[in-house]
C-alpha cells in the first residue's frame, strides 16, 4: 500500500511570511494524484491544491504552490504571504489513478499563524 | 456552495452498542466514502460506495461495519457492536468524478466508545 509521510507535526509562521510544509510518499506507480487539504478547527477538510503526477509543472493556486519532485517522491506546499485564516491542520494525500480511488493521507501538519 | 454534512458531531456510546453515523453527500455526487482518524494517527480509508454497493473496502472494514444509502440523500455507516478501539473521528466524503476529481469531505463525527 502507498504511504504518505508528513514529518512536521506542527509549524508556525509569522503573518505575511512564507512557510513550506513537507510531504513525502512511497509508491511504485507512475500515474497518480497528490492533494493538499486544509482542515480549520471544527470544520471540514477542503481542497487547497492538486497535482497530477504526469504534469511536470508545479500546481499553483493564488498564494499556494507546490514543489513536486517526482523522482524524490516529494510534494511540499508553500504558502506565501501567510494570513491568519491559513491557520489549520494541513493533510497531504495520495490517490492512485489505477487501483481504485481511495485516498491515502499523511498524519497532518498543524499550522499556526502568528500575528 | 454545497457541502457534505454529518450528524451527529459527537457520539458517545457504550462498548458493545450499535451506532449509526449519518452523512448527507453533495446532491449530484454518486460516489461516497467513509474514512476514520484515530487520535494522533492518519486518516484511514474504510469503504467506498457506488451504485448501491460497496466498490472497495479496507481491512479495517470488517463484518462489524456496514454502509447503506437508505434514501436518495443519506449515506450511513453502522458499527454493529462497538469496541473501544473504534473511538475515532469518522469522515464522510463524496465525489462526482472519482477518477480525476477531489473528494469533498464532511466535518466529521467524533465517536467515543466507553
Amino acid at each position: 500500500a502507498q504511504t504518505v509521510t508528513q514529518s512536521q507535526p506542527e509549524m508556525s509562521v509569522q503573518e505575511a511570511e512564507t512557510v513550506t510544509l513537507s510531504c513525502t510518499y512511497d509508491t511504485s506507480e507512475s500515474d497518480y494524484y497528490l492533494f493538499w487539504y486544509k482542515q480549520p478547527p471544527s470544520r471540514q477538510m477542503i481542497l487547497v491544491i492538486r497535482q497530477e503526477a504526469y504534469k511536470q509543472q508545479n500546481a499553483t493556486e493564488n498564494r499556494f504552490s507546490v514543489n513536486f519532485q517526482k523522482a524524490a517522491k516529494s510534494f511540499s506546499l508553500k504558502i506565501s504571504d501567510s494570513q491568519l485564516g491559513d491557520a489549520a491542520m494541513y493533510f497531504c494525500a495520495y490517490r492512485s489513478s489505477n487501483t481504485g480511488n481511495q485516498f491515502y493521507f499523511g498524519t497532518g501538519t498543524s499550522l499556526t499563524v502568528i500575528p | 456552495e454545497p457541502e457534505v454534512t454529518q450528524t451527529p458531531s459527537h457520539q458517545v456510546t457504550q462498548m458493545g452498542q450499535e451506532v449509526i453515523l449519518r452523512c448527507v453527500p453533495i446532491s449530484n455526487h454518486l460516489y461516497f466514502y467513509w474514512y476514520r482518524q484515530i487520535l494522533g494517527q492518519k486518516v484511514e480509508f474504510l469503504v467506498s460506495f457506488y451504485n448501491n454497493e460497496i466498490s472497495e473496502k479496507s481491512e479495517i472494514f470488517d463484518d462489524q461495519f456496514s454502509v447503506e444509502r437508505p434514501d436518495g440523500s443519506n449515506f450511513t455507516l453502522k458499527i454493529r457492536s462497538t469496541k473501544l478501539e473504534d473511538s475515532a473521528m469518522y469522515f464522510c466524503a463524496s465525489t462526482g468524478l472519482p477518477q480525476i476529481g477531489e473528494q469533498f469531505f464532511g466535518p466529521g463525527t467524533r465517536l467515543t466508545v466507553l
